[in-house]
């Protein structure tokens, strides 16, 4: 089946321009990661949606990061005024509940979105 | 805090040369470990579970096992199809649905 869904999978953009990244998950799954990767980094944690729960904004660096989840289906992770060290892999990531939950609850990857700040 | 720290950060075998790769965690609470394969350009791709000390699951060459401080990923006979960067990832029990991941192993597996 369809698995999630990220796009663009490219992006270059000019310091201060805002940039908006998506994120289809799989279908069905209620909860719904964003991870950022920097080369040699590990995954860092940006923000976590739950079904209708309030999510999880603690990992997001500055204000100027938002993100939405409309309809609990697709995500959209906004970066205004954009700088240099935003630049980076985002990652989307979906699972059917939480992790831990119950055993068949891993996360699901999309391929991700690589921006680049000029 | 979570801490996860994966070693070797960068491992090179030769084709059939079996060895090991070292998740080492800090959590409060295990409710599970994670690993997962990431081919460059890609997403991170599950592999296995752990959820309790002495665990033990098996895929093809790979063979994860986990105890109360570490967890490893035993590649035997390794081939270059399996040259990609591994990450180990643990999730917190509590409230917290958050998993924290390493910043993996890189391998790389000659002919």
């Amino acid at each position: 089946g369809a698995g999630v869904s990220q796009s663009p999978s490219n992006k270059v953009t000019e310091k201060g321009k805002d940039v908006e990244l998506r994120c289809d998950p799989i279908s069905g799954h209620t909860a719904l990661y964003w991870y950022r990767q920097s080369l040699g980094q590990g995954l860092e944690f940006l923000i976590y949606f739950q079904g209708n729960s309030a999510p999880d904004k603690s990992g997001l660096p500055s204000d100027r990061f938002s993100a939405e989840r409309t309809g609990g289906s697709v995500s959209t992770l906004t970066i205004q005024r954009t700088q240099q060290e935003d630049s980076a892999v985002y990652l989307c990531a979906s699972s059917l509940d939480p992790p831990g939950r119950t055993y068949n609850s891993p996360l699901h990857f999309g391929n991700g979105t690589r921006l680049t700040v000029t | 805090e979570d801490q996860v720290t994966q070693s070797p950060e960068a491992l090179r075998l030769q084709e059939g040369e079996s060895s090991s790769l070292n998740c080492s965690y800090t959590v409060s609470g295990l409710r599970g470990l994670f690993w997962y394969r990431q081919d460059p350009g890609k997403g991170p791709e599950f592999l296995f579970t752990l959820y309790s000390a002495g665990e033990e699951k098996e895929k093809e060459r790979l063979k994860a096992t986990l105890t109360k401080k570490e967890s490893f990923l035993h590649i035997t006979a390794p081939k270059p199809e399996d040259s990609a960067t591994y990450l180990c990832a643990v999730q917190p029990g509590g409230g917290s649905y958050i998993p924290t991941f390493g910043r993996g192993t890189s391998l790389i597996v000659h002919p």
